[in-house]
């Protein structure tokens, strides 16, 4: 893997439904894996910063994990409901000084 | 605290004319940068900073000129405005080094512009 790559590129999910999404990113010469969540007409928000290899996180309904050998992160969502409705952008970064590239998004509508 | 302040908001150029979308933070952030928002691409960075006095380019620079000379602002120059140039912009801002969550990117409300 060369680049920052998602999947899938959109996603469709009645509420109440569980989702994951997945983030494949460069494995060698890593430091820290970003997912952010990105509403229409705003700006993205950070989730979460990760960079140790097994690092799992959570914040509500929404959960990460990173398998930095492998060069893969998985964003899972937990009963989704239409405000979780967003683009989810992931980004790598290889050193704490380096430029932040994201990969091209999960585009998540939630159906009531 | 302000955070990431962009203007303008919106802005309509002709082909050919030029401008600066302004970039400016309040929270003594080293690294900065530029993204360009295009559809089913997601943000592609344009020129980044790492410090004052310190640029470098992006993954799409063609077309854009940044500067930095003080830590807190980073202007963001079209030289020669083109309609492949009608984006959002936003600008983000983050801290370096340890701890890690410092690292995250802290963005602009964006600045939507059109070149007709």
């Amino acid at each position: 893997i060369l680049n920052v790559e998602q999947s899938p590129q959109s996603l469709h999910v009645q509420e109440g439904d569980s989702t994951n999404f997945t983030c494949s990113f460069p494995s060698s010469n890593f430091y820290a894996l970003h997912w952010y969540r990105w509403e229409t007409a705003k700006s993205p928000e950070a989730l979460f910063v990760m960079t140790l290899n097994g690092d799992e996180k959570k914040k509500g309904r929404i959960s990460a994990t990173l398998n930095t050998k492998e060069g893969y992160s998985y964003l899972y969502i937990k009963g989704s409901q239409p405000e979780d409705s967003a683009t989810y952008l992931c980004a790598s970064m290889k050193t704490s000084y380096d430029k932040v590239i994201f990969g091209p998004g999960t585009s998540l509508s939630v159906i009531p | 605290n302000a955070g990431v302040t962009q203007t303008p908001k919106f802005q309509v150029l002709k082909t050919g004319q030029s401008m600066t979308l302004q970039c400016a933070q309040d929270m003594n952030h080293e690294y900065m940068s530029w993204y360009r928002q295009d559809p089913g691409m997601g943000l592609r960075l344009i020129h980044y900073s790492v410090g004052a006095g310190i640029t470098d380019q992006g993954e799409v620079p063609n077309g854009y000129n940044v500067s930095r000379s003080t830590t807190e602002d980073f202007p963001l120059r079209l030289l020669s405005a083109a309609p492949s140039q009608t984006s959002v912009y936003f600008c983000a801002s983050r801290g370096q080094g340890a701890p890690s969550g410092a690292n995250v990117l802290t963005f602009g409300a964006g600045s939507r512009l059109t070149v007709l």
